[in-house]
């Protein structure tokens, strides 16, 4: 099985801070990686797949890059909005989830 | 305006059965494929089921396998999940989910989730 591995667990920002959260894949998963935003009481909602490309609809503030085993989610300015929890996926092999990544108010 | 819809959470005693369902809307069932996905109380998200839009491929998280059964109807624009001999770990909420394609892929429409709760 392909573990992700998020970090960091908690992450504490002011609002037009860039915050940047990282997601390690055991192997390879090529570009095959996707991130999801969840917000308390709520599905999860998808922003980026393929590894860099925003979903319709995600402001541009919100970016991904990487491949291979390393990937990153970057919010460039912090908004209100943004505070949820978020999720790294990878989709090469089965599917797997990392442990999330919470975003919370400094 | 894609809509999925669970129904048929509840909750039931550890052994016990329960049949979820999926109510798609707002696009053509029969040209994606879909997938449950659950999320145990307070912890993170964990696929465990996958079905082709042709109902032909299926595969299972190991946490599942032998005691999970997804299926479809696509005349009734419809996706399932019975779950057999439920443990107490199985509790958690239940997301139907799309994928964009044909093929396996991401997921980019959710259900609003269907709480299941296995408890004595």
């Amino acid at each position: 099985d392909i573990q992700m591995t998020q970090s960091p667990s908690t992450l504490s920002a002011s609002l037009g801070d860039r915050v940047t959260i990282t997601c390690r894949a055991s192997q390879s998963v090529s570009s095959w990686v996707a991130w999801y935003q969840q917000k308390p009481g709520e599905a999860p909602k998808l922003l980026i797949y393929k590894a860099s490309t925003l979903e319709s609809g995600v402001p541009s503030r919100i970016s991904g890059s990487g491949s291979g085993t390393e990937f990153t989610l970057t919010i460039s300015s912090l908004q209100p909005d943004d505070f949820a929890t978020y999720y790294c996926q990878q989709y090469n092999k089965m599917w797997t989830f990392g442990q999330g990544t919470r975003v919370e108010i400094k | 305006q894609v809509q999925l819809v669970e129904s048929g959470a509840d909750l039931v005693k550890p052994g016990g059965s329960l049949r979820l369902s999926c109510a798609a809307s707002g696009f053509d069932f029969s040209d994606h494929s879909m997938a449950w996905i659950r999320q145990a109380p307070g912890t993170g998200l964990e696929w465990i089921s996958f079905i082709s839009h042709s109902g032909r491929t299926i595969y299972y998280a190991e946490s599942v396998k032998g005691r999970f059964i997804v299926s479809r109807d696509n005349a009734k624009n419809s996706l399932y999940l019975q779950m057999n001999s439920l443990r107490d770990e199985d509790t958690a909420i239940y997301y139907c989910v799309r994928s964009p394609l044909r093929v396996a892929a991401y997921f980019d429409s959710w259900g609003r989730g269907s709480l299941v709760t296995v408890s004595s």
